[in-house]
């Protein structure tokens, strides 16, 4: 089954304690991104990759990190996570030069930063 | 600054067209609009897109003014399955600008 799995789904952390969030897609799609998503404010781009080693800034990259060493593979890392990364988080891929160019998403990761 | 505007929140009756709008007044030429939908706290699914033509598919229509300022997303004969927060989405270059969305309720 084509799928994008997020780890862990719900995770509740306290302030500085380094953290990542796995995402991987079994699609063999090259465009991969992350969101978070807060109440009132929508879905946000924090980073996304157009292939292996090459990682852009979305709309808020602040606090985090990704890598991209596999095309399957688009984790996110909190080095220091603050209370105001507290949020749902969606990761997402797509296949370029796609008819229909959509982005498939993973079922989501809820955030607690005490 | 956002890059579009929706209603917060709109009904429609079962069996009915809904019509839900965007205003992206400040869309570049090579700029896509995208609509996605997301029921309760899934993850979004793509409803449709386009660039300057009106675009139907199997879900949905998607009609884009002549100066691309606005853009209406119409469900032809919404069900209660519809009922979903719906996002309109500018994107630019490889980066996607989602709108506040908005809430779709379908009455039986």
């Amino acid at each position: 089954e084509a799928q994008v799995t997020q780890n862990p789904r719900y995770l509740i952390t306290v302030t500085g304690k380094k953290l990542t969030v796995t995402c991987s897609q079994n699609m063999n799609h090259e465009y991969m991104s992350w969101y978070r998503q807060d109440p009132g404010l929508g879905l946000r781009q924090i980073y996304y990759s157009m292939n292996v080693e090459v990682t852009d800034k979305g709309d808020v990259p602040e606090g985090y990190k990704v890598s991209r060493k596999e095309k399957r593979n688009f984790p996110l890392i909190l080095e220091s996570p603050s209370p105001n990364q507290t949020s749902l988080y969606f990761c997402a891929s797509r296949l370029l030069a796609s008819s229909t160019d959509t982005q498939y998403f993973g079922p989501g990761t809820r955030l607690t930063v005490l | 600054d956002a890059k579009t505007t929706q209603p917060p929140s709109m009904d429609c009756a079962e069996g009915r067209a809904a019509n839900l709008p965007c205003n992206h007044s400040t869309i570049s030429g090579n700029e896509y609009v995208y609509w996605y939908r997301q029921i309760h706290s899934q993850g979004p699914q793509y409803i449709i897109h386009g660039l300057k033509n009106n675009e139907t598919n199997e879900m949905a229509s998607l009609i884009i003014t002549e100066d691309r300022k606005s853009s209406t997303l119409i469900l032809p004969h919404a069900t209660l399955r519809d009922t979903a927060v719906y996002y309109c989405i500018v994107m630019t270059g490889n980066q996607f600008y989602f709108g506040t969305g908005t809430s779709l309720t379908v009455i039986p």
